[in-house]
């Protein structure tokens, strides 16, 4: 049940940046509702890693980044390291489904 | 320090009832503005939310799953309990319970390390 669109996978060399998108609809993230991006190192639990408007639980460096336009929010790693090698999710509310909806999930790659 | 630890059966049998629990620590459910959330995924896809059990004993459900699940709390005992009804193959996942927070927007902040249940005869 992902409302919450999200590019299979993104790239990039050691230090580049990439970009995650999250696109949704007027009944959550156009609804201005709180986007969360989590993310899951393989074979982990996801663990938050930005929840608002770019607010990071302490540990997480400030190389993750958000932003959100309209209906879609996206998700900005600058100096791609090899620890970074992990799948993202976004999460918000939908009200139109009265409950929460994460992203189809984004796995980043280290070249 | 916060922390959360699911339990329940790692096989269940097609049209059986799951029930999972959550215990918590280092927080109160009591404590207004607390929550606590169900959320699956099944291996290799993506994380579905559940369920919700709030402070005030509130519960909330994933529309596309309402009839088959309860949610209830003992506060004494610092646990969730999920239930699930005439489970499934599809819904072989690892099911986990995190933590919201109405003052960090109910973003799921604190997970328990997830348990595997896995639907088949």
């Amino acid at each position: 049940q992902s409302v919450l669109t999200q590019p299979p996978s993104v790239s990039g060399a050691p230090g580049q940046r990439v970009t995650i998108s999250c696109t949704g609809s007027s009944s959550n993230i156009g609804a201005l509702y709180d986007v969360h991006w989590y993310q899951q190192l393989p074979g982990t639990v996801p663990k938050l890693l930005i929840h608002g408007d770019n607010n990071r639980p302490s540990g997480v460096p400030d190389r993750f980044s958000v932003s959100t336009s309209g209906t879609s929010a996206s998700l900005a790693i600058t100096g791609l390291q090899a620890e970074d090698e992990a799948d993202y999710y976004c999460q918000s509310y939908d009200n139109s489904l009265n409950g929460y909806v994460f992203g189809t999930g984004t796995k980043v790659t280290v070249l | 320090q916060v922390t959360l630890k699911e339990s329940g059966p790692a096989l269940v049998k097609p049209t059986q009832t799951l029930t999972l629990t959550c215990t918590f620590s280092g927080f109160s459910l009591s404590t207004s503005g607390m929550r606590v959330s169900w959320i699956r995924q099944p291996p290799g896809k993506a994380l579905e939310w559940l369920g919700r059990m709030d402070w005030d004993d509130d519960t909330f459900f994933n529309t596309a799953l309402k009839t088959r699940l309860t949610i209830s709390k003992d506060s004494s005992k610092k646990q969730v309990v999920l239930t699930m009804t005439n489970m499934d193959p599809v819904d072989t996942a690892t099911y986990y319970c995190a933590r919201q927070m109405t003052k960090k927007g109910d973003a799921f902040d604190i997970w328990g390390q997830g348990t595997m249940v896995t639907v088949s005869s």
